[in-house]
């Protein structure tokens, strides 16, 4: 079975800073990452995947993720946030593709204050 | 890029009745599609997996026959939760992935449900 544990149920940052989020996961077999934002009352939009290619990927709205396998962590960041960026964010995993059920985080609510 | 809609989006219902929810693939086909429920600040917890054409898939600890799943075409699936209760109040997503050479994951923009 597959998990992903997101440390950090919320995180605040100042406006044009560093945004880290974490997510470290557990998986039997080689992993897909995903990372989605959620904004309230809303469906989930996919950020960016991992899907055994390139271990930095990149994403929409200037986010990038690593996948270091030694550290079974996916971390998100962006160099600098917006205002924009406030909302929740989850890491999931799959273990069978793009196309299967994903498992997901707790979520990271994310602030970005002026 | 695709999309999947979700019928309704918010609903009302009174404690012992049941209600429909759907979910539809715009401008693509889904065999499989995936419900999720969402509690207050929580995470997604996946329920089901809905096959077209066959019977659907369900987690452990979820009631199939509170939660019914029908599958009955390859751009519907529908959940309906059977006399329901105050508890059963959530946020219901529900997911498709699409086909082809690029597969990705489309997710609905979920459907509150409070029962009264």
């Amino acid at each position: 079975a597959q998990s992903v544990t997101q440390l950090g149920s919320h995180v605040s940052v100042s406006e044009g800073a560093l945004v880290l989020l974490r997510c470290n996961y557990s998986s039997s077999v080689p992993p897909y990452l995903f990372w989605y934002v959620q904004y309230p009352n809303q469906g989930l939009q996919l950020l960016l995947k991992y899907t055994s290619a390139a271990t930095l990927v990149k994403g929409i709205n200037g986010f990038e993720a690593e996948f270091k396998k030694s550290e079974t962590s996916f971390h998100l960041t962006k160099p600098s946030a917006h205002m924009s960026d406030a909302a929740e964010y989850f890491c999931a995993v799959s273990t069978a593709g793009t196309a299967s059920k994903l498992t997901f985080g707790t979520g990271t609510r994310l602030q970005v204050t002026l | 890029g695709a999309v999947v809609s979700q019928h309704p989006s918010w609903v009302i219902c009174k404690s012992g009745t049941s209600v429909k929810i759907e979910c539809r693939s715009l401008d693509f086909q889904a065999t499989t599609m995936f419900w999720y429920r969402q509690f207050p600040k929580q995470s997604l917890m996946l329920m089901a997996t809905s096959n077209e054409g066959s019977k659907a898939t369900y987690e452990q600890g979820v009631e199939k026959d509170k939660f019914l799943i029908n599958h009955a075409s390859l751009t519907l699936s529908t959940l309906t939760v059977t006399s329901a209760h105050p508890e059963d109040s959530s946020f219901y997503i529900c997911s498709a992935p699409s086909s082809g050479l690029r597969v990705e994951q489309y997710f609905g923009p979920g459907t509150r449900l409070t029962v009264t």
